[in-house]
C-alpha cells in the first residue's frame, strides 16, 4: 500500500529564515510526485511534479527536489504569504493520488 | 480562480436529510474526483470518474451517492448522514488519470456539518 509521510506537522519561521519540509514515501514504482498549498478555507493549488530522482522544480522562493525515498520542499527567505499547508502527493501508476497529512507552515514578520 | 466551482460552500444538515453537492469543472479535462478532507488527516479519495464512467469507489458508504452526468459535472448525494461525515467535501478535475495527465486541479470544497 502507498504511503506518505510529510514533516514536520507544523513549522513556524521568522521572515526570511530559509528552510526544508519533508515528504517521505513508499510506493510500489513512483510514477509522480506532486506537491500542493492550500490556504484556509480553500482547495489545495497544485506546485509542482517531479517524475524521477534527481529531478529538481523551482517556482519564486520554493524549490523542489526528489530522491528515491523523499522529496523536499525547500522555502528560501519565505515571507508571511507563504504561509499555508503544503501537501505532499505519490502516484504509482495509473492510480489516484495518495496524499500525506501536509505540513502547516507559518512565516511570522 | 482555478476553473473548477463547488456548490454550496457550506451545508448544515440534519442526520435525516437529504442534500446534494454540486461540482463543476470548466478545463476541458474527462477526469473528476470526489476527496473528503477531515481535521488531522490527508486527503481522502471517496470516488473517480473518467469519460462519466466510475473507475474507483474507495470503499465509501452507500449514504454517499455520486453522479457524473457529463464530463464537466459531477454531483454528490447526501443521505442519512452521521456526525462523523463532517468535513471539507473536495471536488477535482484532471485530464486524464495517466500518471502523465493526472494533475489535479481543486475546486474550493463545501464544508460540511452534519448535525
Amino acid at each position: 500500500e502507498d504511503q506518505v509521510t510529510q514533516s514536520p506537522e507544523a513549522l513556524r519561521l521568522q521572515e526570511g529564515e530559509s528552510s526544508s519540509l519533508n515528504c517521505s514515501y513508499t510506493v510500489s514504482g513512483l510514477r509522480g510526485l506532486f506537491w500542493y498549498r492550500q490556504d484556509p478555507g480553500k482547495g489545495p493549488e497544485f506546485l509542482f511534479t517531479l517524475y524521477s530522482a534527481g529531478e529538481e522544480k523551482e517556482k519564486e522562493r520554493l524549490k523542489a527536489t526528489l530522491t528515491k525515498k523523499e522529496s523536499f520542499l525547500h522555502i528560501t527567505a519565505p515571507k508571511p504569504e507563504d504561509s499555508a499547508t503544503y501537501l505532499c502527493a505519490v502516484s504509482s501508476g495509473n492510480t489516484p493520488l495518495v496524499f500525506g497529512k501536509g505540513t502547516r507552515l507559518s512565516v511570522i514578520a | 480562480e482555478t476553473g473548477v466551482t463547488q456548490t454550496p460552500r457550506h451545508l448544515v444538515m440534519g442526520m435525516t436529510n437529504k442534500k446534494s453537492l454540486k461540482c463543476e469543472q470548466h478545463l476541458g479535462h474527462n477526469a473528476m474526483y470526489w476527496y473528503k478532507q477531515s481535521a488531522k488527516k490527508p486527503l481522502e479519495l471517496m470516488f473517480v470518474y473518467n469519460f462519466k464512467e466510475q473507475t474507483e469507489n474507495n470503499s465509501v458508504p452507500s449514504r454517499f451517492s455520486p453522479e457524473c452526468p457529463n464530463s464537466s459535472h459531477l454531483f454528490l448525494h447526501l443521505h442519512t448522514l452521521q456526525p462523523e461525515d463532517s468535513a471539507l467535501y473536495l471536488c477535482t478535475s484532471s485530464l486524464g488519470t495517466s500518471v502523465r495527465n493526472n494533475e489535479q486541479f481543486f475546486g474550493p470544497g463545501t464544508r460540511l456539518t452534519v448535525l
